[in-house]
């Protein structure tokens, strides 16, 4: 079985430029997240899909921070315009339903902003 | 809102030797699931264990087991015959029932080392 595929794996950008990053999860799950996760802090979600629609985005920043599911399968996040503080690793995970499964984790992206 | 403290931020163990990692969280819900994830240098994040609140036998996975103390709200990890590859970076995560939809809130980590 395929795990949770993202890309790029790393990206360097100037502030105030604007990014892109893909997930594909495991085929079947339902559910998708993107977590944002700062050097040497634990994830922090910023939003959950269950098939294409939004379950939680409480803590997106959405002024510059938008993301999208079409189709419930592949999801992209964007984030416009960038900010030094977003320099983190960008971690999509999945899971079959919602609620109390194991989420499966992508390998990350990286992001450093200058 | 639930918070997740790992009180540790390195550990080190020699290899063969049995070490534990400490988690405390803290929620009101009573429906809950307790995770621990390791995460390597390559940052892929893999699932270690995971223990439901409501089960009060502790999980065990292998080399791995918890001892989950519900009332002290206490979640420690326990390696056993510590291994070279288990050398990463370990997260408590806890994920609530009801409507939480399943998101999962984690432990700031701890870096565990396994000097051979």
């Amino acid at each position: 079985e395929a795990g949770v595929a993202q890309s790029p794996r790393y990206k360097i950008i100037e502030k105030r430029q604007s990014v892109a990053f893909w997930c594909n999860p495991i085929s079947g799950h339902a559910t998708l997240y993107w977590y944002q996760q700062i050097l040497g802090q634990g994830p922090k979600l910023l939003i959950q899909f269950q098939n294409n629609g939004v379950v939680d985005d409480s803590q997106l920043p959405k002024d510059r921070f938008s993301a999208e599911r079409l189709k419930g399968v592949d999801s992209t996040l964007k984030i416009q315009p960038a900010k030094l503080e977003d320099s983190a690793v960008y971690l999509c995970a999945s899971s079959p339903r919602v609620r109390q499964e194991t989420q499966y984790f992508g390998p990350g992206t990286r992001l450093l902003v200058l | 809102a639930q918070t997740v403290t790992q009180s540790q931020p390195e550990m080190s163990v020699q290899e063969a030797e049995t070490v534990t990692l400490s988690c405390t969280y803290d929620t009101s819900e009573s429906n809950y699931y307790l995770f621990w994830y390791k995460q390597p240098p390559s940052r892929q994040m893999i699932l270690v264990i995971r223990q439901e609140a409501y089960k009060q036998q502790n999980a065990t996975e292998n080399r791995f087991s918890v001892n989950f103390q519900k009332a002290a709200k206490s979640f420690s990890l326990k390696i056993s015959d510590s291994q070279l590859g288990d050398t990463a970076m370990y997260f408590c995560a806890f994920s609530a029932g009801g409507t939480s939809y399943g998101k999962l809130t984690f432990g700031q980590g701890t870096i565990l080392t396994v000097h051979p």
